[in-house]
């Protein structure tokens, strides 16, 4: 069972560059999720999606972009990275019934200088 | 303005005693919440979750309590072992809202000491 995979582990851009953040699941989990975690920081949530083809906004969508065409990817997009979006970055996945464990991937550092 | 807050960064304990972490919260709507535990370099993993009709949870050493009235939980365990040290994040939910989204705590890092 693979769960939730995360692609790359590590990367490290310059500023104004851009990258995808892989996350993919393999649960045929409808609802999924992008968190970043800020060193000393609770999980702040940057996007979510209820299903392929919709997707909102979370807490810190700021610099960010998703789209979700299928149910198993959920790719986060950086355009012009900035040293602000220094951060871990989680993927999640859950089923049905909220409240319920979410499934995190293992995670992606990502360093802007 | 924090909804799920978790005052304690640290905490230390000896191996076999208990370990109580604590979380408050503000957000009246929630009714669902969890602890979930993170090791360096890994994701967070789910551990307990506690239901807003129910004050206590129990699996096997963990147990979370839930008091509604002063919007409060903690989450005991007991014998605390080594491999327990890691951070401990609070989160919640409210069924009614936001698609069930999370909000999560800043974690408290625990170390068990043999």
């Amino acid at each position: 069972n693979a769960g939730v995979t995360q692609t790359p582990k590590f990367r490290i851009l310059k500023i104004g560059q851009s990258m995808t953040l892989q996350c993919t699941q393999d649960m045929n989990h409808n609802y999924m999720y992008w968190y970043r975690q800020d060193p000393g920081m609770g999980l702040k949530l940057i996007y979510y999606s209820v299903g392929a083809g919709i997707t909102d906004k979370g807490e810190v969508p700021n610099g960010y972009n998703v789209s979700r065409s299928t149910t198993e990817d959920f790719p986060l997009r950086l355009e012009l990275a900035a040293p602000s979006q220094t951060s871990v970055y989680f993927c999640a996945s859950r089923g049905q019934v909220p409240g319920y464990g979410y499934t995190f991937g293992s995670g992606t550092r990502l360093t802007v200088v | 303005d924090q909804q799920v807050k978790q005052n304690s960064p640290s905490l230390s304990v000896q191996e076999g005693r208990i370990s109580i972490l604590n979380c408050d919260y503000t957000n009246s709507m929630f009714d669902y919440f969890l602890w979930y535990k993170k090791y360096p370099a890994e994701g967070p993993t789910f551990l307990i979750s506690i239901s807003s009709i129910k004050d206590k949870n129990e699996d096997g050493r963990f147990t979370v309590f839930l008091n509604k009235s002063a919007k409060h939980l903690s989450l005991h365990i007991v014998p605390s072992q080594p491999g327990d040290s890691a951070v401990y994040f609070c989160a919640a939910s409210a069924h009614g809202g936001s698609q069930g989204n999370l909000i999560f705590g800043k974690g408290t890092k625990l170390s068990v000491k043999p």
